[in-house]
């Protein structure tokens, strides 16, 4: 099974600093690849995802991700932080599991962002 | 983005009772919806995928009569905790997403449940 591994459980920064969280995941096999932020009492929104093509992928809010095959890795950046971006990130990976037969989507245990102003 | 709202967002109850949590598809027809439980300070774990019209596909280590998932319509699934325990204190979190797995899931605001 698959499995996801993000690096760092709380990161806080000032405001207008650059941002990279890391996402590893394990598979062999082809993944669809997404970042997911849960604002604080708020559900869990789609920031970005990657699916084929350009391993750059431009999200909202300024955020972007590059999938780097070769490493397993598909790290979340953004240049410039806001206070506004304080929130929850879940990194996800949609494979096809080999015992269900069924894609599911696998999520990393979370990095809190804290943005100081 | 399509919305999916979850009753109740809190809900408290005593050791032995069943509990009902609803998942609905406001302005979308949600082919598929999945469960997931989310422990403090972790990831979301997924519990069950449903098909519309069919039995839930369940996770390893998910008992299937406890956690109850019923999704008889393209806009509603209910997950049933029977016989809740406090160990089942949790966040509860339904998905929905409409079409196959290329399309986006999007998430319910959560259901926080306490077992006293």
């Amino acid at each position: 099974a698959q499995s996801v591994s993000q690096h760092n459980h709380h990161v806080i920064l000032s405001e207008a600093a650059s941002l990279e969280l890391g996402c590893n995941y394990s598979y062999g096999g082809t993944v669809n690849l997404f970042w997911y932020v849960q604002y604080p009492g708020q559900h869990l929104q789609l920031l970005l995802k990657y699916f084929s093509g350009d391993p750059l992928v431009k999200g909202i809010k300024g955020f972007e991700a590059e999938f780097i095959k070769s490493k397993f890795s598909f790290n979340l950046r953004k240049p410039s932080v806001q206070w506004s971006d304080t929130a929850e990130y879940f990194c996800a990976v949609n494979a096809r599991d080999s015992g269900a037969g069924s894609y599911q989507l696998t999520f990393g245990k979370g990095t809190k962002l804290s943005v100081i102003p | 983005g399509a919305v999916v709202s979850q009753h109740p967002s809190r809900v408290i109850c005593k050791s032995g009772t069943s509990v009902k949590i609803e998942c609905r598809s406001l302005d979308f027809q949600a082919t598929t919806m999945f469960w997931y439980r989310q422990f403090p300070k972790k990831s979301l774990m997924l519990m069950a995928t449903s098909n519309e019209g069919s039995k839930a596909t369940y996770e390893q280590g998910v008992e299937k009569d406890k956690f109850l998932i019923n999704h008889a319509s393209l806009t509603l699934s209910t997950l049933t905790v029977t016989s809740a325990h406090p160990e089942d204190s949790s966040f509860y979190i339904c998905s929905a997403r409409a079409g196959g797995r290329y399309n986006e899931q999007f998430f319910g605001p959560g259901t926080r449940l306490t077992v006293l």
